[in-house]
């Protein structure tokens, strides 16, 4: 078993509408948890972190974390052609580095 | 500031033949990071460095050496380039002082081992 798991997509959502990305984890011990964006060719920018059990929210984009089911998501609103792109999820479990899923490609129709 | 730079860019090389990527970052970070991404396998980490004079191993350290040079610099070794090397390397670095793992990347090595 993977230890970050994504569904690789492709996700197709219109333009508006809201994409939800998802991710699970195996290490009960995690406590940190990441999203970042990767535009072909180009490489992870950070988008969100979130630490505790619940929502976060930034602009168009939500973080939700849920620690009992070792599961993380991110909803983008109003998605735009624009947001096309592979979003990680990554998790750190203490002093151990971030384990990076495999992605998940998100394609937004005008 | 130019955040993380790596040099080279792009890079060719033949089996058996070595190389050094470089990685600078200027945020005055304490740990710096080198991944290799391939296709549907996201990133891996290969070795990192929690602060100036430490290195640990990471998933896949086989085949690469590293070096902290100083707080600002971190390389990546390749001694005997094999194509299964042929990947696109990313360093990255973080500041854990504030307790968290934010991670800023450059902007990516992409080799190819012939």
């Amino acid at each position: 078993q993977k230890e970050v798991e994504q569904n690789s997509g492709p996700l197709s959502v219109p333009e508006g509408a809201i994409a939800s990305l998802n991710c699970t984890y195996s290490d009960r011990g995690s406590q940190s948890f990441f999203w970042y964006r990767q535009y072909s060719g180009k490489s992870p920018e950070l988008i969100m972190f979130i630490y505790s059990n619940g929502d976060k929210e930034d602009g168009r984009f939500t973080a939700q974390l849920n620690k009992a089911s070792q599961y993380v998501s991110l909803l983008i609103r109003d998605s735009q052609p624009s947001d096309s792109a592979t979003y990680l999820c990554a998790v750190k479990a203490g002093r151990r580095a971030l384990t990076f899923g495999s992605g998940t490609r998100l394609q937004v129709q005008p | 500031n130019a955040g993380v730079t790596q040099t080279p860019k792009f890079q060719v090389l033949k089996t058996g033949q070595s190389m050094t990527l470089q990685c600078a970052q200027d945020m005055n970070h304490n740990s710096m990071y080198w991944y290799r991404q391939d296709p549907g396998m996201g990133l891996r980490l290969i070795y990192y460095s929690a602060s100036e004079g430490t290195t640990d191993k990471g998933e896949v350290p086989n085949g690469y050496n590293v070096s902290r040079l100083n707080k600002r610099e971190f390389s990546l070794r390749l001694e005997s380039a094999a194509p299964s090397q042929t990947s696109v390397y990313f360093c990255a670095s973080s500041d854990l002082s504030g307790g968290g793992d934010e991670q800023f990347f450059g902007p990516g090595t992409r080799l190819t081992v012939l």
